[in-house]
């Protein structure tokens, strides 16, 4: 298995300009989440979906982001436009589980480091 | 929402030492607390977890300790090696699902 695989692993963007980060999770997961990595909060979740339908997008900071899942093996993030303080690891990871009761590993992928210049 | 926070921040010990990280948590009906490992410039991976039918969980010189109750769990590795330097972080699954996370512990294992 070739686990969570993300791209692009790097992305610098200058500020205004739009950026797409892409996930496929592993095969027969049902669940995927998008996470941001900075130092000054941690890891945050963004969104997540469950059976390819989003459940919680608390996290998405504002209408900047958007994020799709149109099949089982597919997800992206957008941001549009960017901005420096969206500079930070994405992290895209998956699991199986049930809406609600998932109490299984979810296994990240290898992150996308974006700067935002 | 749900509140987890983990102490300490940093975490210095000598090698073959051991080491505690505690987390506690507001929600009382969670029920799964993972804990993460995270390498330098790696991704997170999970290295033990506990669900609240059980007080104690091992595997091999890591464990994980929960105390319903109190709404607090810890983790704790014995014989610490330099590979164990990295961010370990605890997370609670709350009722929607997801993830909270703490904000990491940065674990140096000095030889």
């Amino acid at each position: 298995d070739a686990g969570v695989i993300q791209s692009p692993r790097h992305e610098v963007t200058e500020m205004g300009q739009e950026v797409t980060l892409r996930c496929k999770p592993i095969s027969g997961h049902n669940s995927l989440f998008w996470y941001r990595q900075t130092m000054m909060r941690g890891l945050e979740l963004l969104i997540y979906f469950n059976n390819n339908v989003p459940i919680d997008d608390s996290g998405m900071p504002e209408d900047r982001f958007s994020a799709k899942m149109p099949n089982a093996s597919f997800s992206t993030l957008k941001i549009q436009p960017s901005e420096p303080r969206d500079s930070a690891v994405y992290f895209c990871a998956s699991s199986f589980g049930t809406r609600g009761t998932l109490q299984e590993t979810q296994y990240f992928g290898p992150g996308t480091r974006l700067l935002v210049l | 929402g749900e509140n987890v926070e983990q102490h300490p921040s940093t975490l210095s010990v000598q090698e073959g030492d051991s080491a505690v990280i505690k987390c506690t948590y507001s929600d009382s009906a969670s029920n799964y607390f993972p804990w993460y490992k995270q390498e330098l410039g790696k991704r997170p991976q999970l290295i033990i977890d506990i669900r609240s039918n059980v007080g104690e969980k091992k595997d091999q010189r890591i464990a994980v300790t929960l105390n319903k109750t109190a709404k607090h769990f810890s983790l704790h590795i014995t014989e610490t090696q330099p590979e164990d330097s990295a961010v370990y972080f605890c997370a609670v699954e709350v009722s929607t699902g997801k993830l909270i996370f703490g904000q990491g512990t940065e674990l140096s294992v000095k030889p």
